[in-house]
């Protein structure tokens, strides 16, 4: 079975672009969570949607915003680019109850200059 | 933003050697994961925990779940060259869909 997939893999975006980040689960997975990691600490939180709706939001600015589709794919978007917004995006998918395991796909790695 | 404390920060081995990691927090958790991260590409699923007291074994990877459950422990026995990485642990509270990460252990295997 494919795992998780993102594309694109890598992005080079000016301060101020919008960018949209996408992802496909595993098969059979309804939930999908989007998660920043900036180089050399672990990955922050940023959203989770379970069966298209919004279950939980970290603390990131209103910029970030995201939406899961029918087919459970999901997109991640982000206005009004900063360089502080450069890192790896990681989506996760899991199989939807609040104590599963994530599985992530290799990320999108977003460079803002 | 929030991220859990692993120690070490990191560690220099010599192959054949055994590796023991930990992971804390100031809060309980209900779940406890492990993930190897290595360069260019996401974290992958080592183990997961889900009772407090319980040990787990995946070949030569042994993670337990703390009595307290406010820590986490990940060992690794006879470490190989392809045991490098940056392992984190993450936690979860329950009734809560989100996951904190912690500050990863870098781990370098000397062959």
């Amino acid at each position: 079975d494919a795992g998780v997939t993102q594309s694109p893999t890598h992005l080079i975006k000016t301060r101020g672009q919008h960018v949209t980040l996408r992802c496909s689960p595993i098969s059979g997975h309804k939930s999908v969570s989007w998660y920043q990691q900036v180089l050399g600490q672990g990955p922050q939180f940023i959203f989770q949607y379970y069966e298209k709706e919004e279950r939980g939001r970290g603390n990131f600015p209103d910029r970030f915003s995201a939406r899961q589709f029918p087919n459970y794919s999901s997109e991640l978007n982000v206005n009004a680019l900063l360089l502080g917004d450069s890192a790896l995006y990681l989506c996760a998918s899991r199989q939807g109850s609040y104590n599963s395991p994530l599985h992530f796909g290799n990320g999108t790695r977003l460079t803002v200059t | 933003g929030q991220q859990l404390n692993q120690s070490p920060q990191s560690m220099f081995i010599q192959e054949g050697e055994d590796v023991s990691m930990n992971c804390t927090s100031s809060s309980i958790f209900n779940t406890w994961l492990w993930y190897k991260q290595d360069p260019g590409e996401g974290p992958v699923l080592l183990i997961a925990l889900y009772k407090a007291g319980e040990l787990t074994s995946n070949g030569r990877l042994t993670a337990q779940f703390g009595i307290t459950r406010k820590d986490s422990f990940l060992n690794i026995s006879a470490s190989i060259p392809s045991d490098v990485g940056i392992y984190f642990c993450a936690g979860a509270t329950s009734g809560t869909y989100k996951y904190i990460f912690g500050t990863g252990t870098r781990l370098k295997v000397l062959a």
